[in-house]
């Protein structure tokens, strides 16, 4: 049973730039949720995503947006990206009826 | 508002020492859910442990051991005959239940370091 997968493992871009990050979910598990994660800090909820709706956002801005597939895989999008937008970013996926989260490798953006 | 405190930032211990871990929350919802999770070095978080705010029963699973005192508003996880493989960096974190909804919200972590 695969657990929770992100893709790319690695990424550096440039000020400015886009970048969109890949997420699949456990088998089983409709609810992704999405943290970023700076460096020696505690991840940080960015938003959560249900039946392929946004249900639920943190503290970010605009520039960060994202999508939910019909097979519960997301994708994340950051626009414009800033030096700040440097962090591991980390993916987590649950069963709508419970609430223990699982969570993916990460995606460890650079933005140089 | 709700918030999580890990006052440990880092902790070193040799091995077969007993180790705790502190964790203090705030929040003002009744019902809620506390979580401990495992980050080694390669990254990915590890779900340890799920405690909701109607058990204050302790847990024990092996040699990892739970205190949850809704009184003082801590969930403090010890680490009975340290091992290497323990050395990580482990995050206490709080989710509300209210609306269905079940972001969690984090501490800054507590590294522990286990030297042989």
């Amino acid at each position: 049973d695969a657990g929770v997968t992100q893709s790319p493992t690695h990424l550096i871009k440039t000020r400015g730039q886009q970048v969109t990050l890949r997420c699949s979910p456990k088998s089983g598990h409709d609810t992704v949720s999405w943290y970023q994660q700076a460096l020696g800090q505690g991840p940080q909820f960015i938003f959560q995503y249900y039946e392929e709706e946004e249900r639920q956002r943190g503290n970010f801005p605009d520039r960060f947006s994202g999508h939910q597939f019909p097979n519960y895989s997301s994708e994340l999008n950051v626009n414009a990206l800033l030096l700040g937008d440097s962090a591991l970013y980390l993916c987590a996926s649950n069963p709508g009826s419970t609430y223990e989260q699982y969570f993916g490798p990460g995606t460890r953006l650079t933005v140089t | 508002a709700q918030k999580v405190t890990q006052a440990q930032t880092e902790i070193s211990v040799v091995e077969k020492e007993d180790v705790t871990l502190d964790c203090v929350y705030e929040t003002r919802d009744t019902t809620y859910y506390l979580f401990w999770y495992k980050q080694p070095p390669s990254g990915e978080l590890v779900f340890l442990i799920r405690r909701n705010s109607f058990d204050e029963q302790n847990e024990i699973s092996g040699r990892y051991s739970w205190n949850f005192q809704k009184s003082t508003s801590s969930f403090n996880f010890t680490i009975t005959a340290s091992q290497v493989v323990d050395s990580a960096v482990y995050f206490c974190a709080l989710s509300e239940v209210s609306g269905g909804y079940n972001k969690l919200i984090f501490g800054a972590g507590t590294r522990l370091a286990v030297h042989p």
